[in-house]
């Protein structure tokens, strides 16, 4: 199975900041890389597929970049809704494969 | 707009078999791959399988020996059925749609606790 490592595991930051996830896959998967939102209770939503390519409804202050092994979440400036824990998933191969998520938390 | 409802028990007995249907609303399950993924305070996030709607599959290595992944066409239904379960089979368990390179839509998710 390819191992999907986030980090960090937590960060606190402030609205209005910019924020950078990143997301190393154990071994290359091209840009077969998702990004998820989650909220407690909620599903996971689909923010980033395919490396760089934001979802339709998806506010254009995300972004992901990367490609081989290593990947980034980047948020431009926190908004409150923001709060949440982000997720990297891969779909190169089987299983698809989720990192551990992050939480990003108001400081 | 497609959406996706997990139903079943909440509460299985260890030993005994977890089963779940996805009912999809919104478009017909008969094209697209359809998926079930769980997520567990130990595990985090974990895919289960898929199935196609020609009725193919595809299931995670690690639970392979206990999952069967169905299809009901006429009812635009999609099963999920764990054997042997015991307590670290306890999570949220969501369905999904798979489109290749993302999981677009997905339900709310259901709690299933196995414990006696």
């Amino acid at each position: 199975d390819i191992q999907m490592t986030q980090s960090p595991s937590s960060v606190s930051a402030s609205v209005g900041d910019r924020v950078t996830i990143t997301c190393r896959a154990s071994q290359g998967i091209s840009s077969w890389l998702a990004w998820y939102q989650q909220t407690p209770g909620k599903a996971p939503k689909l923010l980033i597929y395919a490396a760089s390519s934001l979802q339709s409804g998806v506010p254009s202050r995300f972004s992901g970049s990367g490609s081989g092994t290593d990947f980034t979440l980047t948020i431009s400036s926190l908004q409150p809704e923001d709060f949440a824990t982000y997720y990297c998933q891969q779909t190169n191969s089987f299983p698809h494969t989720f990192g551990q998520g992050t939480k990003l938390e108001i400081k | 707009q497609v959406q996706l409802q997990e139903s079943g028990p909440g509460l299985v007995k260890p030993s005994e078999t977890l089963s779940l249907t996805c009912t999809v609303s919104g478009g017909s399950i008969s094209s697209h791959y359809w998926s079930w993924i769980r997520q567990s305070p130990g595990k985090g996030l974990e895919w289960i399988g898929y199935i196609y709607y020609s009725g193919s599959t595809n299931y995670n290595p690690s639970l392979k020996s206990r999952v069967t992944i169905s299809l009901d066409t006429s009812k635009n239904q999609f099963s999920l059925k764990l054997s042997s379960v015991t307590a670290a089979d306890t999570a949220v368990y969501y369905c999904a749609r798979w489109l290749q390179e993302i999981y677009d839509y997905w339900g709310q998710g259901t709690l299933v606790t196995v414990s006696s």
